[in-house]
Order: C-alpha cells, then sequence, then structure tokens
C-alpha cells in the first residue's frame, strides 16, 4: 500500500533552517508529485508547494518564493522540504502528500504523510 | 492564483441530518476538485475528487457535485463519526493549488 513516512519533530531558533524528509513507499516513485501543506496551530491548510518525483521540476506558493526549496532522491525515494529564515510564524505540522507529476499535474492529493511538527521559538 | 472560497466555516447539526458544504472558486477549475477530511491530531484524508468521486472506502452517505466555480459537498445523514473540518481544494491544471479555508463541523 501507498506509505509517506515523514521525519520527526523538529526545534528551531529564529533565522534558522530545518530539512524535513518525507520517504514514500508502495509505488513507482517517478510516476508521481509530490506536494508540501502546512497547518498552523488552530489554522487551515495552507499549500507550500510542490515537485515531480520524475524530473525535479517544482513550483511554490508565492509568499514562500526564496524562502523554500524541495529537493529529490529517486535512489532512496525521499523528498526532503527546506525552510530557510525560520519565524515563529513558521511553526506548524508539515505534511507530504502524493499528488500528479510533471505535464500530468490533475492528480488529486490522495495519500498523505503522518505530519511533522516544526517549532520555530527563541 | 485562484482562490477557494468555502462556506460556512463552521456548522452545527443533529446526528441524522442532511449537512451540505459550499465552495466557490475564483475561476472556472471544469471538475478538478478535491474535498478532503480532517479529524484532530490527524492528516487529512481524500474523500472526493474529480467534484463527485468518492475516494474507495468512503461512506456512501458522502456526495460531492458540481463544475465550473461552484462545487457542494453533502453529508445525507450526519454520524458522530463524521465530526471534522471539511476542506476543498483545487487541482487544476498546473500548481498552484489552493484549499478552502474549511468547514467545521460539530454534533448539536
Amino acid at each position: 500500500q501507498v506509505q509517506l513516512e515523514q521525519s520527526g519533530a523538529e526545534v528551531k531558533k529564529p533565522g534558522a533552517s530545518v530539512k524535513v524528509s518525507c520517504k514514500a513507499s508502495g509505488y513507482p516513485f517517478t510516476s508521481y508529485g509530490i506536494n508540501w501543506v502546512r497547518q498552523a496551530p488552530g489554522q487551515g491548510l495552507e499549500w507550500m508547494g510542490w515537485i515531480s518525483a520524475d524530473n525535479g521540476n517544482t513550483n511554490f506558493a508565492q509568499k514562500l518564493q526564496g524562502r523554500v526549496s524541495l529537493t529529490t532522491d529517486t535512489s532512496t525515494n525521499r523528498v526532503y522540504m527546506e525552510l530557510r529564515s525560520l519565524r515563529s510564524d513558521d511553526t506548524a505540522v508539515y505534511y507530504c502528500a502524493r499528488g500528479g507529476r510533471w505535464l500530468q499535474f490533475s492528480v488529486p492529493l490522495d495519500s498523505w504523510g503522518q505530519g511533522t511538527l516544526v517549532t520555530v521559538s527563541s | 492564483d485562484i482562490q477557494m472560497t468555502q462556506s460556512p466555516s463552521s456548522l452545527s447539526a443533529s446526528v441524522g441530518d442532511r449537512v451540505t458544504i459550499t465552495c466557490r472558486a475564483s475561476q472556472g477549475i471544469t471538475n478538478y476538485l478535491a474535498w478532503f477530511q480532517q479529524k484532530p491530531g490527524k492528516p487529512p484524508e481524500l474523500l472526493i475528487f474529480a467534484a463527485s468521486t468518492l475516494q474507495s472506502g468512503v461512506p456512501s452517505r458522502f456526495s460531492g457535485s458540481g463544475s465550473g466555480t461552484e462545487f457542494t459537498l453533502i453529508i445525507s445523514s450526519l454520524q458522530p463519526e463524521d465530526v471534522a473540518t471539511y476542506y476543498c481544494q483545487n487541482y487544476n491544471s498546473a500548481p498552484p493549488w489552493t484549499f478552502g479555508q474549511g468547514t467545521k463541523v460539530e454534533i448539536k
């Protein structure tokens, strides 16, 4: 079965960076893309960005442009999300979710990771 | 970017009631609309995709309809286990793919 397993919780100071991993299994990794979605405490879902697992093409939410990057490692079926220059309002649960790949975009987010809590505090 | 607007933001209904949630897109997205259910402390789960197709394993009391810019999620007979927050999301063509702000469903 499709599984997305995320790395563990992180506590970071303002201005630092965080890197969260998402390991995919149970399906052909390069046939899909991976989205990242975050949820601040008590708030709704915010789409952050997407990477196509076959060619590494990416797209990001405008408000995060320049602070977020996504990379893939096809040898281990992992996707990495790095967020830089962390602020207190980046405190959130971060989710990865399977979706479409490059030029096959219109695929719903049908499988989600368990979430990774990132806390930004001095 | 396409904006998604859900209404209401919250609702309270009795067990057995019919519940309707609306989602409007700022521009046409044909039927590339998904609905998610999220229970506290859990990741979202896909309920409906392509506006009206039930994801495998989802109870038949859930249904979706609409196309273009107006979409609806209906729970035909609300059950206690349906207490959750529901989100719509467009996944039309290329990203970004935005979520609605969510609708919190509670039992009266």
